[in-house]
């Protein structure tokens, strides 16, 4: 089974700034089958990004996904105030494993 | 609208057995992976299983194969998660979520119903 693991795990930063998420796999993951959520509490999670790099329906361009292989990030160019969340990657080469979260928090 | 609507909060008991339910609507029903998510309290997202409810093809997480069993009806358009004999850390919130592409295995989950919380409690 491929393990995810997220870093850092928590982020302090303020709006306007820019948040880089880091997402490493124990070993390859196939044609990019890596995808992000965000989670707000009480809510169900929400995809950002699936194929490593393309932005679901409806997610603005502040989100940005990159990496192949084994190492993946999410980028939020600029953060806004909704934007403070955790967020998850996920590989679904082989079978489907999520990683443990990050939680970006306001400073 | 595309969306998927879970069953309603559970208590249940040790040793009791559940089935919970997702049910979709505004897309064919028999063309989508469903699966569901386990998340236990104040914790992380855990990838369980999918079914293709067109002709019930099931897989499993390793950490969930023999402990679950994931079903579909697609008569009624409803997926299921049920256990035969619940434990207290069977305690936490469950989705159900869609694939995002017609038919395709290795996919993100783009459509998420609203989560099922079971709670044990002896």
């Amino acid at each position: 089974e491929i393990v995810l693991t997220q870093s850092p795990g928590t982020l302090s930063l303020s709006p306007g700034e820019r948040a880089t998420l880091s997402c490493r796999a124990s070993q390859s993951v196939s044609s990019s089958y890596l995808a992000w959520y965000q989670q707000k509490p009480g809510q169900a999670p929400r995809l950002l990004i699936y194929g490593a790099s393309s932005r679901a329906t409806g997610i603005p361009d502040r989100f940005s996904g990159s990496g192949s292989g084994t190492d993946f990030a999410l980028t939020i160019s600029r953060l806004e105030p909704e934007d403070f969340a955790v967020y998850y990657c996920q590989q679904y080469g082989s079978s489907g494993t999520f990683g443990q979260g990050t939680k970006v928090e306001i400073k | 609208e595309v969306q998927l609507v879970q069953s309603g909060a559970e208590v249940k008991k040790p040793g009791e057995s559940l089935k919970i339910s997702c049910k979709g609507s505004g897309y064919r029903f028999t063309s989508y992976w469903i699966g569901w998510v386990r998340q236990m309290p104040g914790k992380g997202l855990e990838w369980m299983g999918i079914i293709y409810p067109g002709d019930s093809d099931t897989r499993y997480s390793p950490s969930f194969q023999g402990q679950v069993t994931i079903s579909a009806d697609k008569s009624i358009s409803t997926a299921y998660l049920q256990w035969s004999s619940l434990k207290a850390s069977d305690t936490a919130m469950y989705y159900c979520a869609r694939h995002g592409l017609v038919g395709v295995i290795r996919d993100a989950f783009d459509i998420w119903g609203q989560g099922t919380m079971v709670t044990l409690s002896s």
